[in-house]
């Protein structure tokens, strides 16, 4: 089946600093990727849509300077959380689909992200 | 604004029991999938359905899409511990269309 692979699946860095989350779909080209953010005990948000080739597409509320998406090929998206602040952090999970809706969409493990 | 509510939010039950998740809209859905999430991790896929009135069985887990594919239940059987978790409903609307709603979550805690 599909696999989708996060790195890393946790980091802790300093306030102001960046982190870059890198998700990578493994057997299958996935023209398109999701990011979404989990805070503890509560549903996914979706945050943008990655797009290959092109800029993502973002979620109301989403600040795009503040997280950064590059789909450079048909197997890698990258978030790069800049100036990070304690209140980014959180839960953060990617997704890709093969194929159609029937397919549903396959997640990455996570990266637990806590800015100290 | 497309919504999907699940309920109950949260179940703790006792390893044996059986218990019925809930999947609500007033939109229409093209398709519907559920997903199975443990802390830690992403989702894990469990089961997408397509046709109204459609039922799939994946060992003691029923899923059953509404005729009117607003609405769907997760049934399980005989609970056991490693089905705890957090439980997500997905509903993806319109064809071709790559935004998908999720559901708030049930999260199941099953004792044993």
């Amino acid at each position: 089946g599909a696999v989708v692979s996060q790195h890393p699946s946790w980091v802790i860095c300093k306030s102001g600093t960046s982190v870059k989350i890198e998700c990578r779909s493994l057997d299958f080209q996935a023209t398109t990727m999701f990011w979404y953010r989990q805070f503890p005990k509560q549903s996914l948000m979706l945050m943008a849509t990655s797009n290959e080739g092109s800029k993502a597409t973002y979620e109301q509320g989403v600040e795009k300077d503040k997280f950064l998406i590059n789909h450079a090929s048909l197997t890698l998206s990258t978030l790069t959380v800049t100036s990070a602040h304690p209140e980014d952090s959180s839960f953060y999970i990617c997704s890709a689909r093969e194929g159609s809706a029937n397919y549903g969409y396959t997640f990455g493990s996570g990266t637990r992200l806590t800015v100290v | 604004t497309q919504l999907l509510e699940q309920s109950p939010q949260f179940l703790s039950i006792q390893e044996g029991e059986n218990l019925t998740v809930y999947c609500n809209s007033s939109s229409v859905f093209s398709s519907l999938q559920w997903y199975r999430q443990e802390p830690g991790e992403g989702p894990v896929l469990l089961v997408t359905v397509v046709t109204g009135g459609e039922v799939k069985k994946l060992k003691r887990l029923t899923f059953q899409f509404g005729d009117a594919r607003k609405d769907s239940s997760l049934h399980i059987t005989a609970a056991q511990t490693g089905d705890t978790g957090l439980y997500l409903c997905a509903g993806e609307a319109g064809t071709g269309g790559f935004k998908t709603i999720f559901g708030a979550g049930t999260r199941l805690f099953v004792k044993a």
